[in-house]
């Protein structure tokens, strides 16, 4: 079974500031890790995900992750944030075979101040 | 041209009422799924279908029917409906037999309201 824990349901950052949203994970069996936005009152978009390979992993709008094994830590960042990232982030978690069955956490809300 | 698109956006009934949810991907995949986000923003999957086949099944309760029509359509009827099923309800497709490596490209959801 997969499981999702995000640290901080609110996150608040200046403009240009480091951003830094935290994700742990839970997984029986090797895991594939994902990063998806909400915009208000939109569906969900795939930021990026790691699935075998490079560890560090780079997606859309200048975010990246890193898929740290030991520490079972997926964490999203961008060195400098702006304001129209402001949006839920989403961590999710499905197995590496079968059916692709996302498992989300709960969610972080990124505040972005001028 | 919208990619996955639901209807309708917004959906207030009374409780007891039977309503729809259509949702068309036109992204030509197999597979589609429902989620329903509650109000603390928790995003659970309800059914996946491949194919027009279903797939998963999770502890839904079965006043919750899904029907796909064909692979480009998944529709999620609910019977009686109750103040917890206030929700967002999203729609979801991805590539293939929606195996794990296979991007889900999400709906702009629907917005259901119980009173």
């Amino acid at each position: 079974a997969q499981s999702v824990t995000q640290l901080g349901s609110h996150v608040s950052v200046s403009e240009g500031a480091l951003v830094l949203l935290r994700c742990n994970y839970s997984s029986s069996v090797p895991p594939y890790l994902f990063w998806y936005v909400q915009y208000p009152n939109q569906g969900l978009q795939l930021l990026l995900k790691y699935t075998t390979g490079a560890t560090l992993v780079k997606g859309i709008n200048g975010f990246e992750a890193e898929f740290k094994k030991s520490e079972t830590s997926f964490h999203l960042t961008k060195p400098s944030a702006h304001m129209s990232d402001a949006a839920e982030y989403f961590c999710a978690v499905s197995a590496n075979t079968g059916f692709q069955k996302l498992v989300f956490g709960t969610g972080t809300r990124l505040l972005v101040s001028p | 041209d919208t990619a996955v698109s639901q209807t309708p956006k917004y959906l207030v009934t009374q409780m007891g009422n039977d309503k729809s949810i259509k949702c068309e991907q036109n992204l030509g995949h197999d597979t589609m799924y429902w989620y329903k986000q509650d109000s603390k923003k928790f995003l659970k999957i309800m059914f996946s279908y491949n194919n027009k086949e279903l797939i998963i099944n999770e502890t839904v309760p079965n006043r919750f029917s899904p029907k796909s029509p064909d692979k480009a359509h998944l529709n999620l009827h609910i019977n009686s409906l109750e103040l917890g099923d206030s929700a967002v309800y999203f729609c979801a497709s991805s590539q293939g037999g929606g195996g794990a490596l296979q991007t889900q490209y999400f709906g702009p959801g629907t917005r259901l309201l119980v009173l």
